[in-house]
């Protein structure tokens, strides 16, 4: 959606390399939350960030949320094969009204 | 864990043909959603639903209906399928957000739909 704008479309990265995944909004978000989808599946939810400078970690995967709320990255750190797939953030803007990103594509090269 | 599950993973339909999806999910959520997803286009609402009987139109609703008459059963229905709506289909539910407690959207595994 336009509400929230995915960087960048796609990446290729060499096993073992650290990458990151921006979702950036003009609006103040009231949650943002990161999810995968493995191609031709369903969105497998990631993790949730409701306040300003959140920064949450899980396996090898860490997001934040900046200060002012409207920008999200997504690291992962010495990515492996299982990390491929499409990443895509999501928030809340309205009241039970999500936005989703258009998704990154990663491909994780043995 | 959250288990939303879709009826159908593949379905191939005719042109004409009244096509129903379900979803159902075992968490007591409020809310239940679908969506569409189409390359370049990415996750569009369709209807979502805040309680049973209860419907709200998405962003594009034209050419589909929802009908939710228990708590943990959601239906889109296309009443005369088209070969436009070729897509992946996916249902999300949720619990109602409260004041400041956010609740992110739990999907099943997506249904891909072909109308020929």
């Amino acid at each position: 959606s336009q509400e929230l704008e995915q960087s960048p479309q796609s990446l290729i990265v060499q096993e073992g390399k650290n990458l990151t995944i921006n979702c950036t909004s003009s609006k103040t978000l009231y949650g943002l939350y990161w999810y995968k989808q493995k191609y031709g599946e369903g969105l497998i939810f990631l993790m949730m960030l409701q306040k300003g400078g959140e920064e949450k970690s899980h396996e090898k995967i860490t997001a934040k949320l900046d200060e002012k709320k409207q920008q999200s990255s997504l690291h992962i750190t010495a990515s492996q094969p299982s990390h491929a797939g499409i990443y895509l953030c999501g928030a809340d803007m309205n009241f039970n009204k999500f936005y989703f990103g258009s998704g990154t594509k990663l491909n994780v090269k043995p | 864990d959250v288990k939303v599950t879709q009826s159908s993973r593949y379905l191939v339909k005719r042109t004409g043909e009244k096509v129903f999806l379900e979803c159902v999910q075992d968490m007591d959520h409020e809310n239940m959603f679908w969506y569409r997803q189409d390359p370049g286009l990415g996750l569009r609402l369709i209807y979502f639903s805040y309680d049973v009987k209860m419907k709200e139109k998405g962003d594009i609703p034209e050419g589909y209906s929802v009908s939710r008459e228990k708590k943990e059963r959601f239906s889109l229905i296309l009443e005369s399928a088209s070969t436009n709506q070729t897509s992946m289909y996916l249902c999300a539910s949720n619990n109602k957000r409260l004041f400041y407690s956010n609740q992110p959207q739990h999907f099943g595994d997506g249904t891909r739909l072909s109308i020929l």
